[in-house]
């Protein structure tokens, strides 16, 4: 089955950054690969970036690419996200979800959310 | 690659079937066969969930009222009898090139 656990709603100021965590557990974590995606209340769901499991490789929007780093930890399991320079534009609920290294069997495992809000 | 959806809101009787269209700017087949179209359904203040994947595959536990069809650039979701648990907004993605892309979502309600 597996679970990812992800840490808490977090508030910050517009130029600020912020580190959302994503812990795994009841999986082999260098199975499977981290992506993220966000969605901004009322909206629909943006791919943000994917992160390989054993932290060799990673992949950003386009949009995003010169403000976000994604990093994976084999030690504890977990994934990490971090967005600078944070404007009011990125506020949304971020999601990470695992990913199947090797066979493609869909984003299967979604964490519950971080709320992220940007404001003066 | 960008992903359209229709329609974007669905109003749907208890018992009666339901389709949701997912088009894509470029085909989704991979050289092994596979079209990589996803569906998920995001349930009312809840994180998605994986429905169907790599066009016609249901996710572990996914009812086989629910079925994925299609190939290439063209890809319809299908309920065949829609129950209250169905109610939610639907999403199609193409998982074939980084960045994975969304369509804009399709609301199920019932009447």
């Amino acid at each position: 089955q597996g679970q990812l656990v992800q840490s808490g709603a977090e508030v910050r100021k517009p130029g600020a950054s912020v580190k959302v965590s994503c812990k795994a557990s009841g999986y082999i974590f260098t199975e499977y690969d981290i992506t993220w995606v966000r969605q901004v209340a009322g909206q629909g769901l943006e791919w943000v970036g994917w992160v390989s499991s054993d932290n060799s490789k990673a992949n950003y929007a386009h949009n995003l690419q010169d403000r976000v780093t994604m990093t994976a930890d084999t030690s504890t399991s977990t994934a990490h996200m971090e967005l600078k320079s944070l404007t009011s534009a990125d506020t949304a609920v971020y999601y990470c979800v695992r990913e199947h290294r090797v066979y493609y069997y869909g984003m299967d495992v979604w964490g519950q959310g971080t709320t992220v809000t940007v404001s003066s | 690659i960008v992903m359209t959806q229709s329609p974007l809101s669905l109003s749907v009787t208890p018992g009666e079937p339901a389709s949701i269209s997912c088009r894509s700017t470029q085909s989704l087949l991979h050289s092994s066969g596979s079209n990589y179209l996803d569906w998920y359904l995001q349930k009312p203040g809840r994180s998605p969930q994986l429905l169907i994947y790599l066009n016609s595959n249901r996710a572990s536990g996914v009812p086989d009222r629910f079925s994925g069809s299609g190939s290439g650039t063209h890809f319809t979701l299908t309920i065949s009898r829609v129950e209250a648990d169905d109610v939610g907004v639907y999403y199609c993605m193409q998982a074939l090139q980084t960045p994975g892309t969304f369509g804009q979502g399709t609301k199920l309600e019932l009447k």
